[in-house]
């Protein structure tokens, strides 16, 4: 079984600065991949980056990157330059081996951005 | 490409009534999943199909909840009869894994915010 910790329940940056999320995780699968999704207010899930258990390098898309850290079991998510529309919940979630597409999610860091 | 579309978009309806929540997956993709997500449970999932056949459905809560993928467009979460609890927000998501990891990707619907009074 898969397992996601969120420690953080609220983060509060000034606008501009950048920002980690935290996530760690737990897994007996030796394949997996994570994942983290953005929830603005308006309720929508958007996907915003993934990574692979055996991807070497951590990912990137735009100005979200992932710093994943396999041996201590985390997948930090990192936003340079915060912006005002940053603002929103943050889920992390797991997905096991390929064969298994269920995704568990982590509770959430609900991220507010300060002008 | 059109996402993945949910309706209805707001559903109220009074204990006892039954309560269809409808989804179309984005073209082309194999999975779809059902979730739930409350304050207090967060977001899980209740049911997912590949290839319109249902895989998993260990996350639905009981026999009052159904779910039915007729064809690879389409796919219906049922609730007769609902009660209060059963307030939250539905989320349809769908994928293709055919490509290998890293397509695999869950994209969501907008959700259906379901009140049952």
């Amino acid at each position: 079984a898969q397992k996601i910790t969120q420690t953080q329940p609220g983060m509060f940056v000034q606008e501009k600065e950048a920002v980690t999320l935290d996530c760690t995780y737990d897994t007996s699968d030796q394949s997996y991949g994570l994942f983290w999704y953005k929830q603005p207010s308006s309720g929508e899930m958007i996907f915003l980056i993934y990574q692979g258990s055996y991807d070497e390098q951590n990912a990137t898309e735009g100005r979200y990157s992932l710093n994943f850290q396999k041996a201590r079991k985390s997948a930090n998510l990192v936003i340079s330059a915060s912006q005002l529309g940053d603002s929103a919940m943050y889920f992390c979630a797991m997905r096991g081996w390929l064969g298994a597409q269920k995704l568990v999610f982590g509770q959430g860091t609900r991220l507010t951005i300060n002008p | 490409d059109a996402g993945v579309i949910q309706s209805p978009r707001h559903e109220v309806t009074e204990m006892g009534q039954e309560v269809t929540l409808r989804c179309k997956p984005i073209s082309g993709h194999d999975y779809l999943f059902w979730y739930r997500q409350t304050m207090m449970r967060g977001l899980e999932l209740l049911i997912y199909f590949n290839n319109n056949v249902p895989i998993d459905d260990s996350g639905m809560p009981e026999d009052r909840f159904s779910a039915k993928m007729p064809n690879a467009s389409f796919s219906t979460l049922k609730i007769q009869p609902s009660e209060p609890r059963d307030s939250a927000v539905y989320f349809c998501a769908s994928s293709f894994l055919a490509g290998g990891p890293r397509t695999d990707t869950q994209y969501f619907g907008p959700g259906t915010r379901l009140t049952v009074l």
